[in-house]
């Protein structure tokens, strides 16, 4: 069974950091693609960022570029996203979300719980 | 960027009603779109990919069509179950999801 866990969120002041880490199991890790999406309170989904099974190929919303920083490690089965220089509109509940690098289309077929993410004085 | 813009933001139906959601790209992204079911409090659940296809364990009232810049997600006979929020998402640039639609009961 697929299981994707995150940690990590928690309230943050403004131009603070914070580190999210998403925890995996039931799946070969890095034939998988993750992301992390984000929804503010009350508000829809907004993508943040992707990173390919080989960490090759990185990207980010231009909201967010610059300021965080995706990353995983294959062998900990672990995705890890390092927030700096927070801004009150980062307040959100962060999910990691997979897709198979399998040609299947099955873009984020799985995600995890979520963690919130406040960011406030 | 792609942007996506899906209606009705709300919708209001009774239990065995036909239900469809729009979904409207800002140009082509061919058959890279997905459709996700939110409940309140939970994660989003990948119900379609590739435009038409049914995620495994969806049950089959739900159903997808279009290519190009429109799609339509349809329920064919609303459940208790399906009172929830929908998003479009489209893959073909980058991702991108709409504004989604809460279906709440009439």
């Amino acid at each position: 069974e697929v299981q994707l866990v995150e940690s990590g969120g928690g309230l943050v002041q403004p131009g603070g950091s914070l580190r999210l880490s998403c925890a995996a199991s039931g799946f070969t890790f890095s034939r998988y693609s993750m992301n992390w999406v984000r929804q503010a309170p009350g508000k829809g989904l907004e993508w943040v960022s992707y990173i390919i099974g080989s960490s090759t190929s990185i990207y980010y919303a231009d909201s967010v570029k610059g300021r965080f920083t995706i990353s995983r490690d294959n062998a900990k089965k672990s995705l890890y996203l390092q927030m700096n220089s927070l801004r009150d509109e980062d307040t959100a509940v962060y999910y990691c979300a997979i897709t198979p690098e399998d040609n299947s289309g099955r873009c984020f077929a799985y995600w995890g719980q979520g963690t919130l993410v406040t960011v406030s004085s | 960027d792609i942007q996506m813009t899906q209606f009705p933001s709300t919708l209001s139906a009774s239990v065995g009603d036909r239900v469809t959601i729009t979904c409207r790209a800002s140009q082509s992204i061919s058959s890279w779109l997905a459709w996700f079911q939110q409940k309140p409090g939970k994660a989003p659940n990948l119900l379609i990919y590739k435009a038409s296809n049914l995620e495994s364990g969806v049950p089959s009232r739900f159903s997808g069509s279009g290519s190009g810049t429109e799609f339509t997600l349809t329920i064919s006979s609303l459940q208790p179950d399906d009172f929830a929020t929908y998003y479009c998402q489209q893959y073909s640039s980058y991702w991108t999801f709409g504004q989604g639609t809460k279906v709440e009961i009439k």
